[in-house]
């Protein structure tokens, strides 16, 4: 069984430009969550989905990323325009329904904004 | 607020054993897990406790004690390949179930 992949691995950009992330969970994990880590400090949360819905965004940092997870598969997070700040690992995790323990997480897309 | 508070790194000899503790404040608790870390990559699930007391898993034991806020991360009989960071995360539980984590803490296992 898959697990989960995210894509790209790495991003570098520019500030001010966009870059889009993508994060396909395992099939049949109707949770999907995103986090960050800036380095040294603690996995961030960002944002939680059930399905398509937005379950809880009070992580998502500004109106610069927007989140998106149409028909409930994959999702998407986009960061528009880049800022200095926003440089770090973007992990994605999913979990089945219910009451659940443990989380599987993607291996995570290094952006950074230069 | 919320915060969890873990050591920010330990070091530890083959065969040895550590600790890793983390205490947490946070609004809303339904249990803590551990998560593994290595190199930057994927976090992996270790163990999770929702009552007080031990879990065992192997080599891997966390305890938890609610009434303190406290918990903890045993490794036994380490190997070269638990070094690693290591997250202690607070599920909150309700309609999220989010997990909340702390800083981590980078295991260095010495020959």
């Amino acid at each position: 069984e898959a697990g989960v992949t995210q894509f790209p691995s790495h991003s570098v950009i520019e500030k001010g430009q966009t870059v889009t992330l993508r994060c396909d969970p395992i099939s049949g994990h109707d949770n999907l969550y995103w986090y960050r880590r800036v380095m040294g400090k603690e996995i961030k949360f960002l944002l939680h989905f059930v399905k398509e819905s937005k379950q809880d965004e009070s992580g998502m940092p500004n109106n610069r990323f927007l989140a998106e997870r149409t028909g409930g598969t994959y999702s998407t997070l986009k960061v528009q325009p880049a800022e200095l700040e926003d440089s770090g690992v973007y992990f994605c995790a999913s979990t089945i329904s219910g009451a659940n323990t443990e989380a599987f997480f993607g291996q995570g897309t290094r952006l950074t904004v230069v | 607020g919320q915060s969890l508070e873990q050591p920010s790194e330990v070091t530890a000899v083959e065969g040895a054993i550590v600790q890793i503790n983390c205490t947490y404040q946070t609004s809303g608790f339904y249990g803590l897990s551990w998560y593994q870390q290595h190199d930057g990559g994927a976090p992996t699930f270790l163990s999770y406790n929702a009552l007080d007391g031990l879990e065992e898993t192997g080599r891997f034991s966390s305890f938890l004690s609610r009434s303190d806020s406290y918990g903890y991360l045993l490794l036994q009989e380490l190997q070269m390949k638990d070094s690693a960071s290591y997250f202690c995360a607070v599920r909150r539980g309700g309609a999220t179930n989010k997990l909340i984590f702390g800083t981590g803490t980078l295991l260095a296992v010495q020959p």
